[in-house]
C-alpha cells in the first residue's frame, strides 16, 4: 500500500514570496490533516479535512495560509506571502476515519520550508 | 482540548524496558490515548492506542488506570533504533495537541 506522498521535499524562498505544497493521501482515507512543525517542537495542526470539507482550521493563519482539497483526494497548502517565521516542516497526514478507535494517522515525509 | 504532559527527555540503555508516563487530567469520556514515535527528518508514526486497562501490540504496551488521567507507554528491551521523540495524545476526532513529546535517548 502506497503511503502519503508530499512534494516538494525541500523549498527555499525569499520572504514575501508565495509557496505551495502538495499532498496525496492514502487511497480511501477520508480525513486529511496539514501540520506545521517548527524545529524542536511537536507538530501543530493547521487544518483538517473530512472528504472535501473543512472540519477544523482554527489554527490556520488565514491572512496568509490557505488550503483546499478539491474532489476529496489530494490537497494543496499555500502560503502567500511567506514570513521568516514560516520556516518549518509541513507535514501532511491522512486517516481512514476521524473517530476512534482506529483513527490512526499516517504521515508523509514532509516538506522542509526555509524562508530567507 | 485534552492537553498532555510528558517528561521532556529520558535516557536508557540497550536491552532495558522503558516506561514513559503521560498525564492527561482533563481527558474527555470519548477520548482515546494515542502514542506516536518520530525519528529525525521523518513524520510521526503511530505506535499504539487505547481507551482503558492494558493494550499490547508487537512493539509496545499501553497501561491506562481506571481514572484515565494518566497513561504509561512501555517499550520492552529497547535498542539504539528506538532513539526518537515519543508523543502522547488524548483525543477522539476533535481538537488534539501533540505537545513537545519525550525525547528518548538509548545508549549502548
Amino acid at each position: 500500500e502506497a503511503g502519503v506522498a508530499q512534494s516538494p521535499r525541500y523549498k527555499i524562498i525569499e520572504k514575501r514570496q508565495s509557496v505551495a505544497f502538495w499532498c496525496n493521501p492514502i487511497s480511501g482515507h477520508a480525513t486529511l490533516y496539514w501540520y506545521q512543525q517548527i524545529l524542536g517542537q511537536g507538530p501543530k495542526l493547521l487544518i483538517q479535512f473530512q472528504n472535501n470539507g473543512v472540519v477544523d482550521d482554527s489554527q490556520l493563519p488565514k491572512d496568509r495560509f490557505s488550503a483546499e482539497r478539491l474532489k476529496g483526494v489530494d490537497s494543496t497548502l499555500k502560503i502567500q506571502p511567506a514570513k521568516l517565521e514560516d520556516s518549518a516542516v509541513y507535514l501532511c497526514a491522512s486517516s481512514l476515519v476521524r473517530e476512534g478507535p482506529n483513527n490512526e494517522q499516517f504521515f508523509g515525509p514532509g516538506t522542509r520550508l526555509t524562508v530567507l | 482540548l485534552a492537553k498532555t504532559t510528558q517528561p521532556i527527555s529520558m535516557d536508557s540503555y540497550e536491552g532495558q524496558e522503558v516506561n514513559i508516563t503521560c498525564s492527561h487530567n482533563n481527558i474527555a469520556t470519548n477520548d482515546y490515548i494515542t502514542w506516536y514515535q518520530q525519528f529525525p527528518s521523518q513524520g510521526p508514526r503511530f505506535i499504539i492506542q487505547g481507551y482503558k486497562t492494558k493494550v499490547t501490540n508487537e512493539v509496545a504496551s499501553l497501561f491506562i488506570p481506571a481514572d484515565r488521567k494518566s497513561s504509561t507507554l512501555s517499550l520492552p528491551r529497547v535498542s539504539l533504533s528506538d532513539t526518537a521523540v515519543y508523543y502522547c495524545l488524548a483525543y477522539n476526532f476533535n481538537k488534539f495537541y501533540f505537545g513537545s513529546g519525550t525525547k528518548l535517548n538509548v545508549k549502548p
